[in-house]
């Protein structure tokens, strides 16, 4: 089974600009969640999506927006970036919601720069 | 915030040496998941254990888990160069809308 894929794995924008990230989670997985790694904060959950329906958000401001598609395919979408934004954007899916409550299975990240 | 506190932040071991790390968190928890990540890739699941369970294996892995206490701990057993990687414990709260929380990691290096 092909792993969770992440597109692109480095971008880099501007200030003021905005970004959409992609995460395929692995066939069957109907559960995605995002997280922001950087070296100050460390990991730090966004939001999951199970079905196509937002089932938990972060401490995030509404720059940070996700969705879920139909075949569980899901992309983040940061608008106005700010410097701060530079991070390690990572997905993980999971075969049902409260996906918590198992095992998660991460992508290998986008390294977003913002300049 | 992190709910996980993992200690000590670093460890510098030789290899075939055992590799003990902990894990304190403040709130009851449904489980506990340890994984790993090197250098700035993805994370890779580990093991994790339910808040019912006091000890859990899996090959070279063994993991603790004392509620009374609200800790962890993951032994590594005859650790190996390739063992080198940053390991983060998470946790996951009781309740509706839970979510894994993680800790801010603990940098492992076992030196061949």
């Amino acid at each position: 089974k092909a792993g969770v894929t992440q597109t692109p794995r480095y971008l880099i924008k501007t200030r003021g600009q905005q970004v959409t990230l992609s995460c395929s989670p692995i066939s069957g997985h109907r559960s995605v969640s995002w997280y922001q790694q950087t070296p100050g904060q460390g990991l730090q959950f966004l939001f999951e999506y199970f079905s196509e329906t937002q089932r938990n958000k972060g401490n995030f401001p509404g720059r940070f927006s996700g969705r879920q598609f139909s075949n569980s395919r899901s992309e983040m979408n940061v608008s106005t970036l700010e410097l701060g934004d530079s991070a390690l954007y990572l997905c993980a899916s999971s075969l049902e919601a409260a996906s918590s409550y198992n095992e998660q299975f991460f992508g290998p990240g986008t390294r977003l720069t913002v300049l | 915030s992190q709910q996980g506190e993992e200690d000590p932040q670093a460890l510098s071991i030789q290899e075939g040496e055992n590799a003990t790390m902990n894990c304190s968190y403040k709130t009851s928890i449904n489980n506990l998941q340890w994984y790993r990540q090197n250098s700035g890739r993805g994370l890779v699941h580990l093991i994790l254990i339910r808040s019912n369970e006091r000890e859990k294996h899996s090959g070279r892995l063994r993991v603790t888990l004392d509620t009374s206490k609200k800790s962890s701990s993951l032994l590594i057993t005859a650790s190996r160069a390739a063992d080198t990687a940053s390991y983060f414990c998470a946790t996951v709260t009781t309740g509706a809308n839970s979510k894994l929380t993680f800790g801010k990691g603990i940098t492992l290096s076992v030196r061949p």
